[in-house]
Parts: structure tokens; sequence; C-alpha cells
């Protein structure tokens, strides 16, 4: 039983298309995470949903936009894709501190 | 000055030895504090928590110091399978996490 689930694990797309990663989690928490890491390994907060709703929203371009349709869902679209968007994205769930992350999904835009 | 600064390493140290890694963070009402360790293409997973009493969980032994913002962990008798990546990470308010940069640990034998 994966506890934090991320579809696909690998996206290679061209510049300028329209993406989505999917996140999963079944562990019944409240708070769900996207983080980015990038090609020197630095994992940065992008979004915090708590319970549906959005809560943290760092400086991100609004070509992303994160949905949450229940609380075990947390999807991020990504409109016009750039180059400097490639990197690996991580989707984490937390109640009372630990977070539980995701396998990421290692985004490549040509 | 970056919210959580760590020295990115690499520590490249025989087994057995004891190797301690240094983490600073910036925010003074930061709430909590945790060491996480990510293997090479993995997601990052929880190794501790830190507390300001410190605590130990069999070789590994972590340190707060809110007064010097300042966390450790110390790793005893290092084996193969400690090489990794570890991410000081705090917890700065709320559900509001920050990753330090990560230190590489690479064991040899």
């Amino acid at each position: 039983d994966t506890a934090v689930s991320q579809t696909p694990k690998y996206l290679v797309t061209q510049m300028g298309n329209d993406k989505s990663i999917k996140c999963e989690q079944n562990l019944g928490h409240d708070t769900m995470y996207w983080y980015k890491q990038d090609s020197k390994k630095f994992l940065k907060i992008m979004f915090s949903y708590n319970n549906k709703e959005l809560i943290i929203n760092e400086t991100v371009p609004n070509r992303f936009s994160p949905k949450s349709p229940d609380k075990a869902h947390l999807n991020l679209h990504i409109n016009s894709l750039e180059l400097g968007d490639s990197a690996v994205y991580f989707c984490a769930s937390s109640q009372a501190g630990e977070q539980f992350f995701g396998p990421g999904t290692r985004l490549t835009v040509l | 000055r970056k919210e959580v600064e760590q020295d990115p390493g690499p520590f490249n140290v025989p087994e057995g030895a004891t190797v301690a890694f240094n983490c600073t963070y910036s925010n003074s009402a930061s709430q909590s504090f945790f060491w996480y360790r990510q293997d090479c293409r993995k997601e990052p997973k929880l190794l501790m928590s830190v507390y300001s009493s410190g605590n130990e969980d069999g070789r590994f032994t972590a340190q707060l110091n809110r007064a010097s913002q300042y966390i450790s962990l110390l790793i005893r008798d290092s084996k193969l399978s400690d090489s990794a990546t570890y991410l000081c990470v705090v917890n700065i308010a709320g559900n509001d996490m920050r990753f330090g940069a990560g230190t590489r640990l690479t064991v040899k034998p």
C-alpha cells in the first residue's frame, strides 16, 4: 500500500505545453504539499493545502495552479511550460509534523 | 540570509567513523525541527524529530540550541548504508516547512 502516490513518475514535454501531475494520499492526513527540487537538489515549498483549502502559496508563477478536489488529493497543473520548470516535483502529506513524501515526478521540458 | 543553512559537504568518512552535521535557521519563531534523509533519486524520509532536550535514536543523536538557532545531527559508528543526503527541516509556522539544501554523506569501506 503506497501512502502517498504521484503520477506520472516521468514527464517529458515540449516548451509551451500544459501538463498535470496527480497526487493521492491514503493516510487520512489533513495537510498536503507540493515541493520543487531543482538540479541543485534544493527542495522548495510551492503550495500547502489544509482540508482542501490553500494555506501556503509561495512565490510561484501563476502558470502553476494546484487543485484539491478532496483532502486526499492534490493535483498540480502547469500551463505554458518553460525550460526552467524542469525539476523533480514532490507531493507530501502531513499530520502533527512528520511529512510523508510521494516518489516524485521528474519533469523535463525540452 | 537563507532560512535554513547547511554545509553541503560532501562528507567522505570511513566506516565506523563519527560524523556531525550542523544546521542554522534564521526565523527565531520557528516551532519544530527535523532531520530527513534522502537517498539518490528517492523521496525524503523522516530520520528523526529534534527536541529541545536533545534526543537519541540508536546511533543518531539530534540536538537543538534555540538561543543560537542551531541544530545538529551526530552519527556514530557510520555504516555504508548511512550514505545519503541529510536534510535539515524547520517548521517556521503552522504547516510551513523549510528545507536546507542538504548535506551529502558518503561512507566508504
